[in-house]
This record gives C-alpha cells, structure tokens and sequence, in this order.
C-alpha cells in the first residue's frame, strides 16, 4: 500500500497569506495525486488532480506542484472561504488519502 | 445539477449487516466508475471500495476485504455496498464519490454521506 503523508498536520495563516501544505508518498506516484478540501458538515471537493489541474470550481489562487513523491498546495492568498481541511489522494495504486492539513486562522 | 444521495446507513450492533444505496443523478450514471469512501469520527478519508462502469471491475481495501460487496443497478442509477460482519471500527460516515470520466482516476463529486454506528 502507498502510504501518504501530509505535513503540517496544521497550519495557521492570516487571510491574504499564501499558504503551503506537502504531501509526500512512500513511493513514486508520478503526477497521479489530487487534493480534496472538506469543509464542516460538508462532503470533500476537488481542487487539484493529475498534481497541478485545478478543478473548475476553484480560483487561480490555488495551484498544485510536484511529481514523483513529493507535492505541493499552495494557496497564494488565503481568503476565509479557504480555511478547511485539505487532503491528498494518490490514484496511482489503488487509492490512498494522506491524513489532512487543517488551514486555520 | 449532479447529486449522490446515500442512504441505508443507522445503528447496528456487532456482527449485523447493513446495506447502503446511493442514488445518483444529474449525469450519465452508467459511464462513470464509482467509489465508497469512509471517515471515522476523528479521523481522516478511507478509501474502501471501486466498480467499473460496466461492473466488472471492484477493488477493496484489506479493511473491508471479505465482508463488504459493492454494486450497482445502473437502471436505477443506483449505487450500493453490502456490509456484513460489522466491526466497532466499521463506525464512520460513509459516501459514495464519482471517478473523472476518463484518464484520471480522482473523484470529481462526493454525496453527503450517510452514518453507520456499529455499538452493542
């Protein structure tokens, strides 16, 4: 099993900061990662997939980087709707969730 | 609009079965690859189940492998998963995701979910 591993586990920003969360992977995944933001009593959605297409959904402040095992999120300028819990996904095997990044205030 | 509706989800004691559903809508039901995709109190996503569109494709995860079956009636839009031998660490929401159409496999809309407690 791929195992994915997220870091920070939380990061605290102030809105209009960017915002940098990691993802790496045990082993090579290439570009086969997503990112996911789950928001309170609301169901996941997806932000980023093949590591660097952003979803229709979601503005250019988000963009997504890496191949291989390591990945980025950055979100170039937090805006209060952003803050949530962000997952990476890796497809490449299976399917396997990194255990989240909480973007707060 | 897309919509994934699960249901069937409740309180069960140990070793009981249960069966979800998830209704879909607002899309092409039977060309779309689907998942279950579960979320312990505390915890974070877990993937647990895939079928092909056609339905002859499923993959499980080792948690699940063995008690859960999953399906679908794509004349119902509808999506199922048979749960038995039910475990206290069975307890989590659970939903259904829709896979991209085509050479990406991430899931592109999730449903609400629905809730199983597995307790005595």
């Amino acid at each position: 099993e791929i195992v994915m591993t997220q870091s920070p586990a939380t990061l605290s920003v102030s809105p209009g900061e960017r915002a940098t969360l990691s993802c790496r992977a045990s082993q090579s995944i290439s570009n086969n990662l997503a990112w996911y933001q789950r928001k309170p009593g609301q169901p996941p959605r997806l932000v980023i997939y093949g590591a660097s297409t952003r979803a229709t959904d979601f503005p250019a402040r988000f963009s997504g980087s890496g191949s291989g095992t390591e990945f980025t999120l950055t979100i170039s300028s937090l805006q209060s709707e952003d803050f949530a819990i962000y997952y990476c996904q890796q497809y490449q095997n299976r399917w396997t969730f990194g255990q989240g990044t909480k973007v707060d205030i | 609009e897309v919509q994934l509706v699960e249901s069937g989800g409740g309180l069960i004691q140990p070793g009981g079965s249960l069966r979800l559903s998830c209704t879909a809508s607002g899309f092409t039901f039977s060309v779309y690859s689907m998942h279950w995709v579960r979320q312990a109190p505390g915890k974070g996503l877990e993937w647990i189940s895939y079928i092909s569109s056609d339905s002859s494709t499923t993959y499980y995860a080792n948690s699940v492998k063995g008690r859960f079956t999953i399906s679908r009636d794509s004349a119902k839009n509808a999506l199922y998963l048979e749960m038995n031998s039910l475990r206290d660490e069975d307890t989590a929401v659970y939903h259904c995701a829709r896979q991209i159409y085509g050479s990406s496999s991430a899931f592109d809309f999730w449903g609400q979910g629905t809730l199983v407690s597995v307790s005595s």
